[in-house]
């Protein structure tokens, strides 16, 4: 079965600075979403992005995805800190129907203010 | 848009009894209703998956006498504890997704604490 990781399991960085999470998979995919997660909450959908796009922006937050190597990256800029949270990425394999996701484990980040 | 609630978001009872868990999509028609749960510091471990006026599909390991879900009509999936036991106790969560390109993408309930003593 497909099981995202992601890495670093946690980040600490200073406002203003910018935040990388990096996030492998396993198998062919239909989509890669990223997702945020304030402790206690439910998740909030930030991004999504197609197995034949490489790069897509939104506001301050860049993904990549690279499906050779099988891995996508989430680019928070000028991170604040509110942007505080765990986020996760979730695959939609082919193999699978109905929009079914996997999660990763994770990255949980702290901007200190 | 897309906009999903979850009720109660947090419940405590006694050992040996049931409880449910509400999801409702407010804003859309959710033609698929997932259930996840999730232990401190962990992922979501996915539960089951429900379509509207059909069974749900359980994940493997997942007992569905114990987790009875319920997913009565296009905006309501319920999810119930039988018997719950305090390893039930976790983070539930749901999540909705509707046809076409909007299903593509969950959308998640904010979640229900189950706290089972």
């Amino acid at each position: 079965s497909q099981q995202g990781e992601e890495d670093p399991q946690a980040l600490s960085i200073q406002e203003g600075e910018n935040a990388t999470m990096n996030c492998s998979y396993k198998t062919s995919i239909n989509n890669l979403q990223w997702y945020r997660q304030n402790s206690g909450r439910g998740l909030v959908h930030l991004i999504l992005i197609r197995s034949n796009e490489r790069e897509k922006h939104s506001g301050r937050l860049r993904v990549t995805l690279d499906t050779s190597k099988k891995s996508s990256s989430l680019l928070i800029t000028a991170s604040r800190a509110a942007d505080t949270a765990s986020y996760f990425c979730a695959t939609d394999a082919e193999e699978t129907s109905g929009s079914r996701l996997t999660f990763g484990e994770g990255t949980q980040l702290t901007v200190n203010p | 848009g897309a906009v999903v609630s979850q009720h109660p978001s947090r419940v405590i009872c006694k050992s040996g009894t049931s409880v449910k868990i509400e999801c409702r999509s407010l804003d859309f028609q959710a033609t698929t209703m997932f259930w996840y749960r999730q232990f401190p510091k962990k992922s979501l471990m996915l539960m089951a998956t429900s379509n509207e006026g059909s069974k749900a599909t359980y994940e493997q390991g997942v007992e569905k006498d114990k987790f009875l879900i319920n997913h009565a009509s296009l905006t309501l999936s319920t999810l119930t504890v039988t018997s719950a036991h305090p390893e039930d106790s976790s983070f539930y969560i749901c999540s909705a997704s509707g046809s076409g390109r909007i299903g593509e993408t969950q959308y998640f309930g904010p979640g229900t604490r189950l706290l089972v003593l």
